[in-house]
């Protein structure tokens, strides 16, 4: 089974600065999809940034980029110029690429890294 | 943009009684998960179904079904209701089991 792991529970930021989030996680697929997830206090899942792990790229949106190291298993999140509305929940989360049994994998989320932004 | 819907969006429910939450997914979007998030815990994934048909499973208690409709709406049926299942419901939609799922604003089940 897969697991994924987010070793910061609570990370705290001055607004306008870089932070990063870190997520490591463990499968013995080759394969597969990995996301950060944002919930805010309203516990919407909003979808931050996904990465196909086939790829060597590293994926940004806007000022959200992740540092994947796929031979280490590991996905970090930086946020860059962190505003205030960047407070929330962070989840990592693992989805496999395939289909066991033919169906769609649901995904695996971290216990998540609560960001505090101080303004 | 259609967002995926679920409701009612709070359930207050006593213990033994019986609950059904609705989805409705994003238009044209064939596949549907269900997700349960216990306060202060990391969503966990219940069920899958793609065009109508049990896909995935993950750690869905027995008192819980759900299924897939026609028009591919899908109801997650709880019985014997325990305290412990006191959480926030997701549904999320994506097409053709695509990676990008996309979630409801949840339902928030309180069992007194």
């Amino acid at each position: 089974a897969q697991t994924v792991t987010q070793s910061q529970p609570e990370m705290s930021v001055q607004e306008a600065e870089t932070v990063t989030l870190s997520c490591t996680y463990d499968t013995s697929e080759s394969d597969y999809y990995l996301f950060w997830y944002k919930q805010p206090p309203s516990r919407q899942m909003i979808l931050v940034i996904r990465q196909e792990a086939y790829k060597q790229q590293n994926a940004t949106e806007n000022r959200f980029s992740v540092n994947f190291q796929k031979a280490a298993k590991s996905f970090s999140l930086k946020i860059s110029d962190s505003q205030l509305g960047d407070a929330a929940m962070y989840f990592c989360a693992y989805r496999t690429r395939g289909y066991s049994g033919g169906g769609a994998d649901g995904l695996t989320f971290g216990k998540g890294t609560h960001l505090i932004i101080q303004p | 943009a259609a967002g995926v819907i679920q409701s009612p969006r709070h359930l207050i429910k006593e213990k033994r009684e019986t609950a059904t939450l609705k989805c409705y997914p994003i238009p044209r979007h064939d596949t549907v998960y269900w997700y349960q998030q216990g306060p202060g815990q990391d969503p966990q994934f219940l069920i899958s179904f793609y065009e109508k048909m049990q896909s995935d499973k993950g750690s869905i208690p027995d008192r819980f079904s759900a299924q897939q409709f026609s028009d591919y709406h899908s109801e997650l049926n709880m019985s014997s209701l325990e305290l412990g299942d006191s959480a926030l419901y997701f549904c999320a939609s994506s097409r053709d089991r695509g990676y990008e799922a996309f979630f409801g604003q949840g339902t928030r089940l309180t069992v007194v």
